[in-house]
């Protein structure tokens, strides 16, 4: 069974500075990988996935993802961090073969960017 | 281009009472997924639909039940409501195939049990 962890249940950062929000995973093969984000009292919002080739993805709003295998981790990253980033973070996998069609969520990350 | 929408936003049930949610997908999609995301935890999954049959199930009870509709909408049944069945439901749409297609989701149902 796939499984995903995210280690810190709150990250803080200063607007403009770099933010990262941590992701490993564990599935059998090789695996997709997803980012979402939701706000407050809101469904979930598609930043970006990973499914083959650079290990670099590019997302929304100046998101950006870094795939590594030999560490099994999927971080989500953005150069400048702006308030409104401020949300809860979700990191999602799905393997590439198998029966299992449904996404696999960690428990999330809640981002705060202060100003 | 319509995204997913879910109704109702809100409701409030007691124990031991039937509720039913309903979903309708984005444009073009064939496949509606349903999640439970209870306070603080991330979404688990319930089950999936794709040509009016369930495709697969999470670790849920019998008592989640679903269908879904030749224009593709879905819904979501669940049977003598617990206390600890109050979350937010979501539900998912995408096209079927692939597993790297992508899931887009509603804003969700929040359901309360009192």
């Amino acid at each position: 069974a796939q499984s995903v962890a995210q280690p810190e249940d709150q990250v803080n950062v200063a607007e403009g500075n770099p933010l990262t929000v941590k992701c490993t995973y564990s599935v059998s093969g090789n695996p997709y990988l997803f980012w979402y984000v939701q706000y407050p009292n809101r469904g979930l919002q598609f930043l970006l996935k990973y499914i083959t080739g650079d290990n670099l993805v590019k997302g929304s709003y100046g998101f950006e993802a870094e795939f590594n295998k030999s560490q099994t981790s999927f971080h989500l990253k953005k150069p400048s961090a702006l308030v409104s980033d401020s949300a809860l973070y979700f990191c999602a996998v799905r393997p590439t073969f198998g029966s299992a069609r449904q996404l696999t969520f960690g428990s999330g990350t809640q981002l705060t960017v202060l100003p | 281009d319509a995204g997913v929408t879910q109704s109702p936003t809100h409701l409030i049930k007691t124990r031991g009472q039937q509720v039913t949610l309903r979903c309708s997908p984005k444009s073009g999609h064939d496949t509606v997924s349903w999640y439970q995301q209870a306070l603080g935890q991330g979404p688990q999954f319930i089950f999936q639909y794709y040509e009016e049959e369930e495709r697969q199930r999470g670790n849920f009870p019998d008592r989640f039940s679903g269908h879904q509709f030749p224009n593709y909408s879905s819904e979501l049944n669940v049977n003598a409501l617990l206390l600890g069945d109050s979350a937010l439901y979501l539900c998912a749409s995408s096209l079927y195939g692939t597993s790297a297609n992508t899931q887009y989701f509603g804003p969700g149902t929040r359901l309360t049990v009192l």
